[in-house]
């Protein structure tokens, strides 16, 4: 069964428009939730990390929330460019340490962004 | 700061042949980390090591995969006689306890 359910599988939006992106997950411990960034040419890039019961976000033009009681996650691109084409990873484990970080990845978003 | 190295960056092989990744971590970390991320699914964690020691490689298939870091800085995942299946990008990361982890930019590896 996945554990970190990640939505929608694709998207194609024109450059400036915002974006939305899901993640549902059953896994525990859920300490923290991340978002990575994946692209060939710059491999996987922390955009936030998430902690809180209820907790909010804002790193330039991307946000994120997340619900713990409902295991919801969302990331906002506000006025894609096309830089942000990429995939998009949602990331739960039980903490952010690089000392034991065993967490569970979704399979990722792939977005394109069109001129 | 230098980040994660990895070399490679892309490997063909066909089915039957060996192939070895190399990772270089970032100076200092003590945690090194093998990620295999098929094509369209998250990275899985295949072993990690804290220094020279090997602390979880239970989901390593051991019968074709291995995996070092000798003097515990850069290491060398192996893979004997790949398989179509063990076509993946390939990822190294590293960090501390009192660091979040960071990764290299993978080996792309294709099996034919």
């Amino acid at each position: 069964k996945t554990q970190v359910e990640q939505s929608p599988q694709s998207l194609v939006v024109r450059q400036g428009e915002n974006c939305v992106l899901q993640c549902n997950y059953s896994v525990t411990p859920d300490n923290h939730l991340r978002w990575f960034k994946q692209d060939t040419g710059k491999g996987l890039v922390s955009l936030t990390v998430l902690v809180d019961q209820k907790d909010k976000t804002s790193n330039g033009r991307y946000s994120a929330t997340l619900d713990k009681d409902a295991k919801h996650s969302t990331l906002h691109i506000t006025a894609t460019l096309l830089d942000d084409t990429a995939t998009y990873i949602c990331v739960v484990g039980a903490g952010t340490s690089g000392g034991n970080y065993k967490p569970t990845f979704g399979k990722g978003t792939s977005l394109v962004v069109h001129p | 700061e230098a980040g994660v190295t990895q070399s490679p960056r892309y490997a063909v092989l066909q089915e039957g042949q060996a192939v070895s990744f190399w990772c270089d971590p970032i100076s200092g970390h003590d945690t090194l980390y093998w990620y295999q991320q098929p094509r369209d699914q998250g990275p899985q964690l295949l072993v990690y090591f804290r220094d020279e020691a090997v602390i979880d490689n239970s989901q390593l298939p051991s019968d074709r995969f291995s995996a070092v870091r000798p003097k515990g800085t850069n290491s060398t995942l192996k893979i004997q006689s790949a398989k179509q299946g063990d076509t993946a990008t390939y990822l190294c990361a590293s960090g501390t306890a009192n660091t979040e982890v960071f990764f290299g930019k993978g080996t792309r590896l294709t099996v034919v």
